[in-house]
């Protein structure tokens, strides 16, 4: 039990195109999930907090016009990463948490590369 | 969340048990002590997690002191595929209640 799964597992776009990523909670209902990017080499870092109908929070340095978070259902967030650049280009995260608390478990992540 | 420190790295020999330590003196009453493993290029993948009391599951053991200042995990028959970094995390697991990953151990398993 307890899967994440994450939608694409890769992506490669243009510059300043969108790119939008889904994580869905296969076997539980997630009031909460969470959005990560990670750097080569680098830790995980957090980027927003994923509130189910409700706006998302952002950690201090993203975003929030640039990463567009939704969370239209219990099993179901999506991130979308506008107008994207070079920079932008990361591993990102998805994770969840069950309704009810308790342990969050992780999606197989999405790589993104922006040309 | 409590702050936890690690080693940066640790080798291990196949078969071996694996011992990895985690030191988390300022977690509170409240907090689980979770770890995480990483393999390269995949998400984080959950192993145990424990409050006071030691744990085993099928993947690994946690040991946890009786202050709760620090704990160990222990993979007890070390393979290739354990390879990987592994984050040990204090998390209260409330709802909204967010992980922070430190740079964990990388555990290498070597023939």
């Amino acid at each position: 039990g307890a899967v994440v799964s994450q939608h694409p597992s890769w992506v490669i776009c243009k510059s300043g195109t969108s790119v939008k990523i889904e994580c869905r909670s296969l076997d539980f209902q997630a009031t909460t999930m969470f959005w990560y990017r990670q750097f080569p080499k680098q830790s995980l870092m957090l980027m927003a907090t994923s509130n189910e109908g409700s706006k998302a929070t952002y950690e201090q340095g993203v975003e929030k016009d640039k990463f567009l978070i939704n969370h239209a259902s219990l099993t179901l967030s999506t991130l979308t990463v506008t107008s994207a650049h070079p920079e932008d280009s990361s591993f990102y995260i998805c994770s969840a948490r069950d309704w009810g608390g308790g342990t969050q478990y992780f999606g197989p992540g999405t790589r993104l590369l922006v040309l | 969340d409590a702050k936890t420190t690690q080693p940066p790295s640790m080798d291990c020999a196949e078969g071996r048990a694996a011992n990895l330590p985690c030191n988390h003196s300022t977690i509170s009453g409240n907090e689980y002590v979770y770890w995480y493993r990483q393999i390269h290029s995949q998400g984080p993948q959950y192993i145990i997690h424990g409050l006071k009391n030691n744990e085993t599951n099928e993947m690994a053991s946690l040991i946890i002191t009786e202050d709760r200042k620090s704990s160990t995990l222990i993979l007890p028959h070390a393979t290739l595929r354990d390879t990987a970094v592994y984050y040990c995390i204090a998390d209260n697991t409330g709802t909204a209640s967010k992980l922070t990953f430190g740079t964990g151990t990388r555990l290498q398993v070597t023939l």
